[in-house]
């Protein structure tokens, strides 16, 4: 079946520094890749999305690559804030496809922005 | 933005009795929502996909007996975790999707925590 493997948390990380988080995936179609972001005390928000090989996704000064030779979707930001500290989750959906349908997620990463 | 309210954030009961969580697309209609629960340190597992008007659909290993939806209406699903036991403690998420299709991007509610005793 399908599944999303995420690097282990937590990450912490010195505000304006690099941030990438690993996610690889494994499935048996051409699926779709998201990035959910979830704030302290907050719900799953959609971050990014690709649907198809070498589709960029970006928001918010976030990026990923829709890697098929690697099946690799790691996210990345050249200068994380404080802001950004959350719990960062990979998923994928078979198909093209606007995240409508069954969701398969990682584990989840916490990000700690320190001063 | 679309808006999902997820109620109640957390409750904590006895072992035995049953709990029911409300999942409330504020500011359009879902035709389709869907159910998650995750356990400390793991994956958002999708329990079911609830349809407007019709049964749910359970994922493999998801007792539909024990966990109940309904989804009566075009902004309201109901999840009812029957004669809840200590092992049912968990984190479960509700999403909700406007429209028809699958194109458009699932909306989250913050979650409810419930605690079996």
């Amino acid at each position: 079946g399908d599944s999303v493997t995420q690097m282990e948390g937590p990450v912490t990380l010195s505000e304006e520094a690099f941030l990438t988080i690993n996610c690889t995936y494994t499935a048996t179609g051409y699926p779709s890749l998201f990035w959910y972001v979830q704030y302290p005390g907050e719900g799953l928000q959609l971050l990014l999305k690709a649907t198809k090989a070498d589709d960029k996704g970006s928001n918010k000064g976030f990026e990923a690559t829709y890697r098929k030779e690697t099946t690799s979707f790691h996210l990345e930001k050249g200068s994380v804030q404080v802001s950004d500290s959350a719990v960062y989750f990979c998923a994928l959906s078979e198909g093209w496809t606007g995240g409508g349908n069954k969701l398969t997620f990682g584990t989840g990463t916490q990000l700690k922005v320190e001063l | 933005g679309a808006v999902v309210s997820q109620h109640p954030s957390r409750v904590i009961c006895k072992s035995g009795t049953s709990v029911k969580i409300e999942c409330r697309s504020l500011d359009f209609q879902a035709t389709t929502m869907f159910w998650y629960r995750q356990f400390p340190k793991q994956s958002l597992m999708l329990m079911a996909t609830s349809n407007e008007g019709s049964k749910a659909t359970y994922e493999q290993g998801v007792e539909k007996d024990k966990f109940l939806i309904n989804h009566a209406s075009l902004t309201l699903s109901t999840l009812t975790v029957t004669s809840a036991h200590p092992e049912d403690s968990s984190f479960y998420i509700c999403s909700a999707r406007p429209g028809q299709g699958s194109n458009q991007p699932q909306h989250f509610g913050d979650g409810t925590r419930l605690s079996i005793l």
